[in-house]
């Protein structure tokens, strides 16, 4: 069965500090992996997957499959950062997200 | 471009009771995954519509049914509502295997 965990529930941080958000997954076949974001009253709209390999608003993801890891980084947070951040993972057989139980960013000023 | 729109945001049921949650695709848009998300957790995958057929079901009882309509619109029924079934529901609509895009979701208290 797959699944998609999400160590830390909330995550808090300086403006200009740092950020990394954890994510580890288990799964058989070749993970296709995602970030989602949520900003205060928006939808759950994309950031970015592994496969595009691209950077989004600062933010990096780096699929490590010998850890089974595809954690969020951004080397400055900024305070517009602050939001709910879920990792996914797609399977092979359709669309079907697995998402984590999500963490909560907030950047202080 | 419109974007994905669920009714109603809001709605409160009793135990025993259905419930309809209903969705209007994006423009363009041929494919509707429904999810349940409860409080403090992920969206968990309750099933997927693709050109008017199930296409793919999470771990959820039958009493969760769902309907896709010829303009890719779609429903979710729920049966004999239960008080564990109090989540917020979001539809997703895409193009195929695409970039799922969510809507703002369907809020239902089961008392």
């Amino acid at each position: 069965a797959q699944r998609v965990t999400q160590p830390e529930k909330l995550l808090s941080v300086f403006k200009g500090a740092p950020v990394e958000l954890k994510c580890n997954y288990s799964y058989s076949g070749s993970p296709e992996l995602f970030w989602y974001v949520q900003y205060s009253r928006q939808r759950l709209q994309l950031l970015l997957r592994h496969i595009s390999r691209e950077s989004i608003k600062g933010f990096t993801a780096d699929l490590n499959k010998g850890e089974t890891s595809f954690h969020l980084k951004k080397p400055f947070a900024q305070e517009e950062d602050s939001a709910m951040y879920y990792c996914a993972l797609k399977n092979n057989a359709g669309n079907m997200l697995t998402f984590g139980g999500g963490t909560r960013l907030m950047v202080k000023p | 471009e419109t974007g994905v729109t669920q009714s109603p945001t809001h709605l409160i049921k009793t135990r025993g009771q259905q419930v309809t949650l209903r969705c209007s695709s994006q423009s363009g848009h041929n494919t509707v995954s429904w999810y349940q998300q409860a409080l403090g957790q992920g969206p968990q995958f309750i099933f997927q519509y693709y050109r008017e057929e199930e296409n793919g079901r999470g771990n959820f009882p039958p009493r969760f049914s769902g309907l896709q309509f010829p303009n890719y619109s779609s429903e979710l029924n729920v049966n004999a509502l239960e008080l564990d079934d109090s989540a917020l529901y979001l539809c997703a609509s895409s193009l195929g295997e695409g970039e799922l895009f969510f809507g703002e979701g369907s809020r239902l208290t089961v008392l």
